[in-house]
């Protein structure tokens, strides 16, 4: 079936360096996608999100892109810091049902 | 508000034995989804609700689970019997209402099974 799935299991980054993390999406049928993080021990927090007729929104240090044509979505985080290392999902939303992907485990090395 | 509350935190039972989880949704939500976390599949949907009524159950994984909501501040997860594989984080969210630009899920810390 259609599922929602991410490119890098796992990403290391300089604190202060940008991340990218990178999702892809198959159901062409998603309107509504968003950004979780979840903390070791924890339950998925709200980061950010998109509606599939927008391209780009930012949040504070966070900007997410949605690419409809190649189905891919992507979270940048600005200056990434010690505190946001956790495991990123992205999720999609179909007649609101809330599907989530594998997730990314960013890793922030001071 | 408290958000959402789950109990229990941790559970460890012997296979065989029948699995309660509780869950207590924010106030004023509508929805309330029970998802399942492990390593191997991730987060997966198990069950939703919107006003206590169930209306996608289709993640649930075999008849040994069922789900309840009698009321709007009251779900249930039950696991009977309950087999090791079972082993997981069982999250309970909830959301305000339906529709796009809505969709923030608000979740609970996780009850993390542990089944023998």
């Amino acid at each position: 079936g259609e599922s929602v799935g991410l490119h890098l299991p796992t990403l290391s980054v300089q604190e202060g360096d940008n991340s990218i993390i990178n999702c892809a999406y198959s159901n062409s049928a998603s309107d509504y996608f968003i950004w979780y993080k979840q903390e070791s021990g924890k339950g998925p927090q709200f980061i950010i999100d998109i509606r599939s007729n927008m391209d780009k929104r930012q949040g504070q240090r966070v900007t997410v892109l949605l690419n409809k044509t190649v189905k891919h979505l992507s979270l940048q985080i600005a200056a990434t810091q010690p505190g946001d290392s956790a495991v990123y999902f992205c999720a999609e939303n179909v007649n609101n049902d809330m599907r989530f992907g594998a997730g990314t485990r960013l890793t922030v090395k001071p | 508000d408290a958000g959402v509350i789950q109990s229990p935190r941790h559970e460890v039972t012997e296979m065989g034995q029948e699995v309660t989880l509780r869950c207590k949704p924010i106030s004023g939500h509508d929805y309330l989804f029970w998802y399942r976390q492990t390593m191997m599949r991730g987060l997966e949907l198990l069950i939703y609700f919107n006003n206590n009524v169930p209306i996608d159950d289709s993640g649930m994984p075999e008849d040994r689970f069922s789900a309840k909501m009698p009321n709007a501040s009251f779900s249930t997860l039950k696991i009977q019997p309950s087999e090791p594989r079972d082993s997981a984080v069982y999250f309970c969210a909830s959301r305000q209402r339906g529709g796009i630009g809505t969709g923030e899920l608000f979740f609970g810390e996780g009850s993390r099974l542990t089944v023998l």
